[in-house]
């Protein structure tokens, strides 16, 4: 059983305009909630992250969003590069373990 | 700089084998952790390693065993490889205690192949 899903698999955007991954957890013990980038062959690069107590956090173009309420957290990329292409995870940590989501595979169009 | 390293990049073993999986961290990180990665599932958690000599069991545990005998180094073993364990297998680490985060560094993986 997944506690943390994406149930997008893909998404394909223009360069240029905004990329939405989503993201929902099942665990509400889950505080921490990240967001890595992976190109094929190699291992997952940290990209933003959150904490529960806040809402929102922006780094540059990412900003990642945290409704608790729903249980759910979104990324946004504005404006989206086609170096941005690559597989997006969602992960959520509780105390010392981290669960990951299934991935969204995001394709920036030049 | 950061790193994590696996000890292969590609490991092809038979069915019934024997098969070790190594990682080192050189950031002097408590936490380890040793996922697979397979397509529509994402990273599914294995195994990880809160200290020296301290495990305790992820998401797919069956098949599986580590071992975390000094603090830079976790072992994933598979007791006897089956086909149904090619995939890949990622270790990451990642500080513990306030004034961290929570960021995982990961290795660039082992693609393992079960004929």
């Amino acid at each position: 059983d997944q506690q943390v899903k994406q149930n997008s698999p893909s998404l394909s955007v223009q360069e240029g305009r905004i990329s939405i991954l989503n993201c929902d957890y099942t665990n509400s013990m889950f505080d921490y909630f990240l967001w890595y980038k992976k190109y094929p062959a190699e291992g997952p690069t940290f990209l933003i992250s959150i904490s529960s107590i806040k809402d929102k956090n922006e780094d540059g173009r990412f900003t990642v969003f945290l409704n608790k309420s729903a249980k759910h957290l979104s990324l946004h990329i504005v404006p989206s590069q086609p170096g941005d292409s690559a597989v997006y995870f969602c992960a959520a940590s509780a105390r010392r373990d981290m669960r990951f989501g299934a991935g969204t595979r995001l394709t920036v169009k030049p | 700089d950061v790193k994590v390293t696996q000890s292969s990049r590609y490991l092809v073993k038979r069915t019934g084998e024997k098969v070790f999986l190594e990682c080192v961290q050189d950031m002097d990180h408590e936490n380890m952790f040793w996922y697979r990665q397979d397509p529509g599932l994402g990273l599914r958690l294995i195994y990880f390693s809160y200290d020296v000599k301290m495990k305790e069991k992820g998401d797919i545990p069956e098949g599986y065993s580590v071992s975390r005998e000094k603090k830079e180094r976790f072992s994933l073993i598979l007791e006897s490889a089956s086909t149904n364990q090619t995939s890949m297998y990622l270790c990451a680490s990642r500080a513990q205690g306030r004034g961290h985060s929570y960021e995982q560094y990961f290795g660039p993986g082992t693609r393992l192949t079960v004929t």
